[in-house]
């Protein structure tokens, strides 16, 4: 098991509901990544932070909104999502952002309705 | 645009036998590759990273690297069923980005 944990697990979410996933590192590191995996498609980076703050967003739609707290906690706000927006979210963690080794959490295995 | 494929597979191997994955990128100033493992319905786990030309061998693991040519594999020795999964190639580009590009994944098939 890493040392990077996701909540919830799964989630069903209608079109109009309001969600929050949750991401802990208990790793020490100072990065953060929130990923999108779709069925027969690439991880796709979402959001990068690097000591709490956002050092990339890769194009992502405003419906998902993330907060990163501290070093340690990463958020993904999600508001009126599409059914295509249903997919695995993952979040790693890192020491520094860039060459260092990321470190995935289990993910949130989302379904929109 | 970055890009990184692989061949999505499935690859099929009996068990002992060599499991060759190929991962091809295109951008040139690619530093660090590394290759996932990712079970079904898990998250991916690291298995080898290689930074430099040549072999990296790490027991019945050997990751590949050609800068030349820009591709990566990785080769599994005496395969098990336990290897079946799908794996994951990763590239970044030192120098300021702190976007790693993933491939699709090669999924794997070791049968007994």
């Amino acid at each position: 098991e890493t040392g990077v944990t996701q909540t919830p697990r799964h989630l069903v979410m209608g079109m109009t509901n309001k969600k929050s996933l949750k991401c802990e590192q208990h790793l020490g590191h100072n990065a953060m990544y929130w990923y999108k995996q779709s069925a027969k498609k690439p991880l796709e980076l979402m959001f990068v932070y690097n000591f709490k703050e956002q050092t990339e967003n890769n194009s992502v739609p405003s419906r998902f909104s993330p907060e990163c707290p501290n070093s340690s906690h990463l958020f993904l706000h999600l508001h009126t999502l599409q059914p295509e927006d249903s997919a695995l979210y993952l979040c790693a963690s890192s020491q520094e952002p860039g060459q260092e080794t990321q470190y995935f959490g289990p993910g949130t295995r989302l379904l929109v309705l | 645009q970055k890009e990184v494929e692989q061949n999505s597979g499935p690859l099929s191997v009996p068990e002992g036998a060599i499991a060759s994955l190929n991962c091809t990128y295109s951008d040139r100033g690619s530093q660090s590759f590394f290759w996932y493992r990712q079970y079904s319905g898990k998250s991916p786990e690291l298995i080898m990273s290689i930074y430099s030309n040549g072999d990296k061998e790490d027991g019945r693991f050997t990751a590949q690297l050609n800068k030349a040519s820009q591709y990566v594999s990785l080769l599994i020795r005496d395969s098990q069923p336990s290897d079946s999964a799908t794996y994951l190639c990763a590239v970044l580009v030192s120098g300021g980005s702190y976007i790693p590009t993933f491939g699709r994944g090669t999924s794997l098939i070791v049968h007994p």
